[in-house]
């Protein structure tokens, strides 16, 4: 079973320009989150989907963040427009059953953003 | 509110000694306690879990955490380092299961 996919890997871009972050969860995984770690500090959380709704979106810092679930499967995080703040890793992560004691939040890679 | 804190951003043992990474816990309500471990280029592994039942939690490669609730502690420890738990190790809280509060890492280095 694949796990949680992030595309891309890692972007760099300019401060003013626009980026677009993509997360697949695990097939059939209603729930998805969105974390954000800065600069080695500690990994914040930014929101989290069921299914296409947003539960929760308290941790977005502001709003040239929007993120989108579109038919409940894949998540789009965009950046517009970028600042020299935002960089840092994005995890994205998903889970089958939400606020589940016995279920797990399961972790991609990363996407390291860079805005120079 | 919920926060946590890790004590040391890096840790250095050597091969068979053992591992003690320090998570300090603060919460309103009964907590949900979590470490995770991360591998280069790899995403956040589940290593255990506290969800109020036993204060002692046992995990993966040989792993275990234990619950102090007078101390607000969640340290994780294992007897005997391998080369291959050169990691970063997240500890994180939660209310609910959704809304993880993390610290801000400890890397691990495992000296041969």
């Amino acid at each position: 079973e694949a796990g949680v996919t992030q595309f891309p890997s890692h972007s760099v871009i300019e401060k003013g320009q626009t980026v677009t972050l993509r997360c697949d969860p695990i097939s059939g995984h209603d729930n998805l989150y969105w974390y954000r770690r800065v600069m080695g500090k500690e990994i914040k959380f930014l929101l989290h989907f069921v299914k296409e709704s947003k539960q929760d979106e308290s941790g977005m810092p502001n709003n040239r963040f929007l993120a989108e679930r579109t038919g409940g499967t894949y998540s789009t995080l965009k950046v517009q427009p970028a600042e020299l703040e935002d960089s840092g890793v994005y995890f994205c992560a998903s889970s089958l059953i939400a606020g589940s004691s016995t279920d797990t939040q399961y972790f991609g890679p990363g996407t390291r953003l860079t805005v120079l | 509110a919920q926060s946590v804190t890790q004590l040391g951003s890096h840790v250095s043992v050597s091969e068979g000694a053992l591992v003690l990474l320090r998570c300090n816990y603060s919460s309103s309500v009964p907590p949900y306690l979590f470490w995770y471990v991360q591998y280069p280029n790899q995403g956040l592994q589940l290593l255990l879990k506290y969800t109020s039942a036993a204060t002692l939690v046992k995990g993966i490669n040989g792993f275990e955490a234990e619950f102090k609730k007078s101390e607000t502690s969640f340290h994780l420890t294992k007897p005997s380092a391998h080369m291959s738990d050169a990691a970063e190790y997240f500890c994180a809280v939660s209310d609910n299961f959704n809304k993880f509060y993390f610290g801000s890492g400890t890397k691990l280095n495992v000296k041969p």
